[in-house]
């Protein structure tokens, strides 16, 4: 499993657009990337997935380069609820364990 | 709500005491997994089940650790003479086996080691 480095926090304000890039120098062809949101004493929650340049759904944006050695997690206008640890995974599509790491700890303040 | 249930959701023991947790996947949901979860730590896998077979076991499931899945349906995880050091939250996920299928994780039960 590739190995994942991201931010250990990072601060923001309501309304604001949030960044949290992750690195993944070592991807390999057939890995994916996955982003998981964590509140505290609950279980991490999926948030997006993608393999390459740009997913969108409604919560988040998955910004890929095309070397896709990082990944940007896109949270529009995040509000105090985003407050969370935002995990980013990298593996294959038939991977059967995660690799979590520290994750990134996102405080939004009023 | 996942859909994916976890009892007890928390427990306090004495060390040398065995406990058990239970973890109710969603219902269509082949694939089982367990993580144990520190503070300030992402979850770290420990074991995981396609239907009532245990295919994967992490190094970190030492031999007091114990799970099983005897219908393919719920699971169980057994810790058996309980230490500090089993201290966590655990964390149970389910998915399907189609390929890019992502992981639905349960609440947790939160363990403390007396």
């Amino acid at each position: 499993l590739a190995k994942t480095t991201q931010p250990i926090s990072m601060d923001s304000y309501e309304g604001q657009e949030v960044n949290i890039t992750c690195s993944h120098n070592n991807i390999a062809t057939n890995d994916y990337i996955t982003w998981y949101q964590q509140f505290p004493s609950q279980g991490p929650r999926f948030i997006i997935q993608g393999y390459k340049t740009k997913v969108t759904n409604e919560v988040a944006s998955l910004f890929i380069p095309a070397d896709r050695k990082s990944s940007t997690l896109s949270l529009p206008r995040v509000s105090l609820s985003d407050t969370a640890v935002y995990y980013c995974l990298v593996g294959p599509s038939n991977f059967n364990k995660f690799y979590f790491g520290s994750g990134t700890k996102l405080n939004v303040k009023p | 709500d996942t859909g994916v249930s976890q009892n007890p959701r928390h427990k306090i023991t004495k060390r040398g005491q065995n406990v058990t947790f239970r973890c109710d996947p969603i219902s269509e949901h082949n694939r089982l997994y367990w993580y144990r979860q520190t503070l300030g730590q992402g979850p770290e896998f420990l074991t995981y089940f396609q239907n009532e077979a245990q295919l994967e076991k992490s190094r970190l499931l030492s031999d007091r650790f114990s799970a099983e899945r005897p219908k393919g349906s719920f699971s169980t995880l057994e810790i058996q003479r309980t230490e500090q050091g089993d201290s966590a939250m655990y964390l149970c996920a389910s998915s399907l086996d189609v390929g890019l299928e992502t992981q639905y994780f349960g609440p947790g039960t939160r363990l403390l080691v007396l």
